[in-house]
């Protein structure tokens, strides 16, 4: 069954601090993984999609690369405006078969 | 250019009751994907619409139904509602006709409470 793993559950940094973020998948041909940011209340709003291993994406203060098995979400010199919860998911490429299935997320805190 | 709108955006309901939300895609989008987000978790998926038929379906029961409309709008209606059933829905637009690789954006959600 596909699975999406996400960690930390939680991270807390201080203004400044660059992290990274994992998220670990199983599917069985992955047509994409997709990050999004989602804040309190409110829809994800779509970060970046990767499609093949080796790939990276860059925004801002936001990097996301891919492997075969995970995917990392780095953040560089961070501002509390980037606090929200941060969500992976992964799509299959079987065709017809364009749900998403998500991990549970990573709630990100940045510190002033 | 209008994002995917939703409605309403907050909802309470007692449980027994039927209730309908209503999702208009992004323009230029064809299919619509609905999820459900308990609080805490990620959002899970519901069913998909293109071409005014369900495409797909995840592990949600026959309460829960839908429609798509010519104009590529959508419904998602569920019956019987059940006190489990408290959490934001999501409505999520994608193009499928074009041959895009089918990047899905989400709208605001509406949430709905069960008393």
């Amino acid at each position: 069954e596909d699975q999406v793993t996400q960690s930390p559950e939680a991270l807390r940094l201080q203004e400044g601090e660059s992290s990274s973020l994992n998220c670990s998948y199983t599917v069985s041909g992955l047509r994409g993984l997709f990050w999004y940011r989602q804040d309190p209340g409110k829809g994800p709003e779509f970060l970046f999609t990767l499609y093949s291993a080796g790939e990276e994406k860059e925004k801002e203060r936001l990097k996301a690369t891919l492997t075969k098995k995970e995917s990392f979400l780095h953040i560089t010199a961070p501002k509390p405006e980037d606090s929200a919860t941060y969500l992976c998911a992964v799509q299959k490429s079987r065709p017809g078969a364009q749900k998403l299935v998500f991990g549970q997320g990573t709630r990100l805190t940045i510190n002033p | 250019d209008a994002g995917v709108t939703q409605s309403p955006t907050h909802l309470i309901k007692t449980r027994g009751q039927q209730v309908t939300l209503r999702c208009s895609p992004k323009s230029g989008h064809d299919t619509v994907s609905w999820y459900q987000q308990a609080l805490g978790q990620g959002p899970q998926f519901i069913f998909q619409y293109y071409e005014e038929e369900e495409r797909q379906r995840g592990n949600f029961p026959d309460r829960f139904s839908g429609h798509q409309f010519p104009n590529y709008s959508s419904e998602l209606n569920v019956n019987a509602l059940l006190l489990g059933d408290s959490a934001l829905y999501l409505c999520a637009s994608s193009w499928t006709s074009g041959g895009a690789r089918g990047t899905q954006y989400f709208g605001p959600g509406t949430r709905l409470l069960v008393l």
